[in-house]
């Protein structure tokens, strides 16, 4: 059967409050990053990504920043809704290699 | 625009038989496909990078005469588990990035393998 890993981190919010998801990521020379979401049983989807080049990207209701200092990149959803519930990776990409990394399970209150 | 689909969605097979899973970019071009597997509850690990035309190349650990991968195509790959045992069981995906374009991977639905 499939192996019992790690849980993955989770975030509660309240149905209309902001989230912000982290990440670390772990290559200093990563130059692309994504956020994806996954929802049960399907592949993930592309939100929203931001070029090391940038510190700030905005999308609609979702933010990403990125500290390249501290190898640090968060997702911000604003109002969140029950349809954010899922669970989001960041990818850190160079080189045509992308990694995921863990992963947080966002589930929204209502 | 920017469809990958992945056939099955859902396969059960018995211990020893193997097991085909396709992945095709149905409306572009892709030069490099990946293959993720996931266990529950954790992140995607990345199994092996495929070029069409040339030789999967795999992450350490993972056994290449085991998990056989196919990129016949620029469409298509393939991934084969050999002799599936319970342990295969998984949820594996696919990606593909368009020909042209390394900075993007469009993601299939996945499949879900069930050995028994």
């Amino acid at each position: 059967g499939e192996s019992v890993g790690l849980h993955l981190p989770t975030l509660s919010v309240q149905e209309g409050d902001n989230s912000i998801i982290n990440c670390a990521y772990s290559n200093s020379a990563s130059d692309y990053f994504i956020w994806y979401k996954q929802e049960s049983g399907k592949g993930p989807q592309f939100i929203i990504d931001i070029r090391s080049n940038m510190d700030k990207r905005q999308g609609q209701r979702v933010t990403v920043l990125l500290n390249k200092t501290v190898k640090h990149l968060s997702l911000q959803i604003a109002a969140t809704q029950p349809g954010d519930s899922a669970v989001y990776f960041c990818a850190e990409t160079l080189n045509n290699d992308m990694r995921f990394g863990a992963g947080t399970r966002l589930t929204v209150k209502p | 625009g920017a469809v990958v689909s992945q056939h099955p969605s859902r396969v059960i097979c018995k211990s020893g038989t193997s097991v085909k899973i396709e992945c095709r970019s149905l409306d572009f071009q892709a030069t490099t496909m990946f293959w993720y597997r996931q266990f529950p509850k954790q992140s995607l690990m990345l199994m092996a990078t495929s070029n069409e035309g040339s030789k999967a190349t795999y992450e350490q650990g993972v056994e290449k005469d085991k998990f056989l991968i196919n990129h016949a195509s620029l469409t298509l790959s393939t991934l084969t588990v050999t002799s599936a045992h319970p342990e295969d069981s998984s949820f594996y995906i696919c990606s593909a990035e368009p020909e042209g374009n390394s900075y993007e991977q469009y993601f299939g639905p996945g499949t879900r393998l069930t050995v028994t």
